[in-house]
């Protein structure tokens, strides 16, 4: 039969928009997390970080929202550009699994000139 | 810095056959990972070792797989005997440790086994 592969979910974004890319984590006990971005062809790249005693960590254009409530990552990109498009993963630690990262599904974000 | 290295870039082997990965982590991390991707499972972990010693390997799909990791410069994943659905992107991945986190990964090695 035919395999079914992961349906990622895909932003399409104006240049020069805002983006918002979210993420729910699976485990209430983590207590880091990252953002990657992946190229095609590229392997992961570290984008920006938060622990799990902050709601909100900025970097150069992209903020990082954490809602421990409801167990909710959010990154946000501003003023997309086309070097943005990439697939986007959320990744969390549990605090007693060393320092072992699970990564979550992904999203592509493509942004249209 | 050259970051983690893996080798080879892409392979193709035929079922049956032994497969190789390698990959040398950034001088001075303590963490090394190996991770599998493909479009069906996404980005698995497959075996993480701490100072050279593999820590969990709960990842490991099969007997078929074994990796090693002789010291702090290089480490190998091997498949033996390789399989049709062995075919992904292998990442190793390396990082400080002790609590610092964030993984530095290779650009990765894609695997075709026809």
């Amino acid at each position: 039969g035919e395999s079914v592969g992961l349906h990622l979910p895909t932003l399409s974004v104006q240049e020069g928009d805002n983006s918002i890319i979210n993420c729910a984590y699976s485990n209430s006990a983590s207590d880091y997390f990252i953002w990657y971005k992946q190229e095609s062809g590229k392997g992961p790249q570290f984008i920006i970080d938060i622990r799990s005693n902050m709601d909100k960590r900025q970097g150069q254009r992209v903020t990082v929202l954490l809602n421990k409530t409801v167990k909710h990552l959010s990154l946000q990109i501003a003023a997309t550009q086309p070097g943005d498009s990439a697939v986007y993963f959320c990744a969390e630690n549990l605090y007693n699994a060393g320092n072992m990262l699970t990564f979550g599904g992904g999203t592509r974000l493509m942004v249209k000139p | 810095d050259a970051g983690v290295i893996q080798s080879p870039r892409h392979e193709v082997t035929e079922m049956g056959q032994e497969v190789t990965l390698r990959c040398k982590p950034i001088s001075g991390h303590n963490s090394l990972f190996w991770y599998r991707q493909t479009m069906m499972r996404g980005l698995e972990l497959l075996i993480y070792f701490n100072n050279n010693v593999p820590i969990d390997d709960s990842g490991m799909p099969e007997d078929r797989f074994s990796a090693k990791m002789p010291n702090a410069s290089f480490s190998t994943l091997k498949i033996q005997p390789s399989e049709p659905r062995d075919s992904a992107v292998y990442f190793c991945a390396s990082s400080l440790g002790d609590r610092t986190i964030e993984a530095f990964f290779g650009q990765g090695t894609r695997l075709t086994v026809v």
